[in-house]
């Protein structure tokens, strides 16, 4: 069965600064690949997805991530961190070859924005 | 917007009663999710369905069941519901036919049972 990590269940960044989130993967073909951001009382709003191609993706509200295959990751990164983007940020997996018709969601990484 | 309502968005019970949980979406989607959210836990697959009276078990089943009578509606029920089951619940839709494509969420069903 598919699985994932999140690491870092919390992180704190100073406004401007450069992010990444790291995600891992349990999977033996090629998963579909997804992060999705949480913001308080909300419900998960996509922020990008991967399902084969060019391993550079990019999402909205300017995040990218990057499928690193030798390494089962897909790292979810920023440049440059606004106030806006303090939330719960969750990756999922999708297995394509196996009976479930869903996705598997890690514990998620809690993000904090210092001013 | 997915057109995903869930109701009601909050409620407070007390233990042994039945709870139902309602998803209604605007957009024919074949597959619909119900999953819960606790911390520390990230999201977590209660029931699933693809297709009316389709449906099938995640990892949390236990002590819920779900119908779908309709395509646009895909009801939780908690039959004696049990204070472990207090819990944030989101329905989802996914995208496409197969059910992995991208999934879109409600914005959650805050339930408490005392």
């Amino acid at each position: 069965a598919q699985s994932v990590t999140q690491p870092d269940i919390h992180i704190t960044v100073s406004e401007g600064a450069s992010l990444e989130l790291r995600c891992n993967y349990s999977y033996g073909a090629t998963p579909y690949l997804f992060w999705y951001v949480q913001s308080p009382g909300q419900g998960l709003q996509l922020l990008l997805k991967y399902f084969s191609g060019d391993t550079l993706v990019q999402g909205i509200k300017g995040f990218e991530a990057e499928f690193k295959r030798s390494q089962s990751s897909f790292n979810l990164r920023k440049p440059s961190v606004h106030w806006s983007d303090a939330a719960e940020y969750f990756c999922a997996v999708g297995a394509q070859d196996t009976g479930r018709r869903a996705l598997t969601f890690g514990s998620g990484t809690r993000l904090q924005v210092q001013p | 917007d997915a057109g995903i309502t869930q109701s009601p968005r909050h409620k407070v019970t007390e233990t042994g009663t039945p709870v139902t949980l309602r998803c209604h979406q605007t957009e024919n989607h074949r597959y619909m999710y119900w999953y819960r959210q606790d911390p520390g836990h990230g999201l977590r697959l209660i029931h699933y369905s693809y297709g009316v009276k389709d449906t099938d078990k995640g990892e949390v089943s236990d002590g819920y069941s779900v119908s779908r009578s309709k395509t646009e509606d895909f009801l939780l029920t908690l039959e004696s519901a049990t204070s472990s089951q207090t819990s944030v619940y989101f329905c989802a839709i996914s995208e496409g036919d197969r059910g992995l494509l991208a999934q879109h969420f409600g914005d959650g069903t805050r339930l408490s049972i005392l």
